[in-house]
């Protein structure tokens, strides 16, 4: 089945080493999104690329980065993870932003990141 | 005030009630707007949208939406054990050549047996 695939599914770091989180789809979907989802708060979009261009969000700290090597891979890169990361990240596709017959965005699991 | 408020609840109704859950928003740009149900440990799965303002039904879930009061609406008739989940309202806002989904923080609904 088609789908968006994220790992790992859990991810514990120490505080300040740096980690990467990993998304993949099989959709061929032109944009990939990376929310953070705290415990009991809406998802709060980080960035997004549509095709390879790259959009950050304007509060989107500069410790997360991200990178696209191809259609079907993003990464999310966090540099120096702090306590206050700790949460769900959700890796979303959509094709054309959402619109048109296909509407609509498809979420991995997400990844939930422990900061120790 | 945040764009899109949503009660958080929780909410914990009776099998077969029907449930009313909602949002509000204040943007006047929102175009779409979604319903999203989350497992917990899981990724949001779409569960209906809808561009104008009205209803939408699909099986035991109706859609509604009222542009001009910036208020959504999703119905569950009969609910099910199996409902049971965070239920997200999300609504994109054009960004450029792309667009941006924002959620509400979700309602959490446990429908009992």
């Amino acid at each position: 089945d088609a789908m968006v695939i994220q790992n790992p599914r859990y991810q514990v770091t120490q505080f300040g080493k740096p980690v990467t989180l990993s998304c993949s789809q099989t959709l061929n979907h032109n944009v990939m999104y990376w929310y953070q989802q705290k415990s009991s708060q809406a998802p709060k979009l980080l960035f997004h690329y549509y095709d390879k261009d790259f959009n950050n969000e304007a509060d989107t700290p500069d410790n997360f980065q991200s990178r696209r090597p191809n259609t079907s891979f993003c990464f999310l890169d966090i540099r120096s993870p702090g306590l206050g990361d700790a949460a769900m990240y959700l890796c979303a596709t959509s094709r054309d932003g959402g619109r048109g017959i296909d509407y609509g965005y498809t979420f991995g699991s997400g990844t939930r990141l422990t900061v120790v | 005030q945040k764009e899109v408020e949503q009660d958080p609840g929780p909410l914990s109704v009776p099998e077969g009630a029907i449930v009313s859950l909602n949002c509000t928003y204040s943007n006047s740009a929102f175009q779409y707007f979604m319903w999203y149900r989350q497992y917990s440990r899981k990724g949001p799965e779409l569960l209906m949208y809808t561009y104008s303002s009205g209803n939408k039904e699909d099986g035991r879930f109706t859609a509604q939406v009222d542009k001009s009061s910036k208020y959504i609406s999703l119905f569950i008739r009969d609910s099910q054990p199996s409902d049971s989940a965070t239920y997200l309202c999300a609504m994109t806002e054009p960004q450029g050549g792309s667009e941006k989904l924002v959620f509400g923080k979700g309602t959490k609904l446990t429908v009992n047996p």
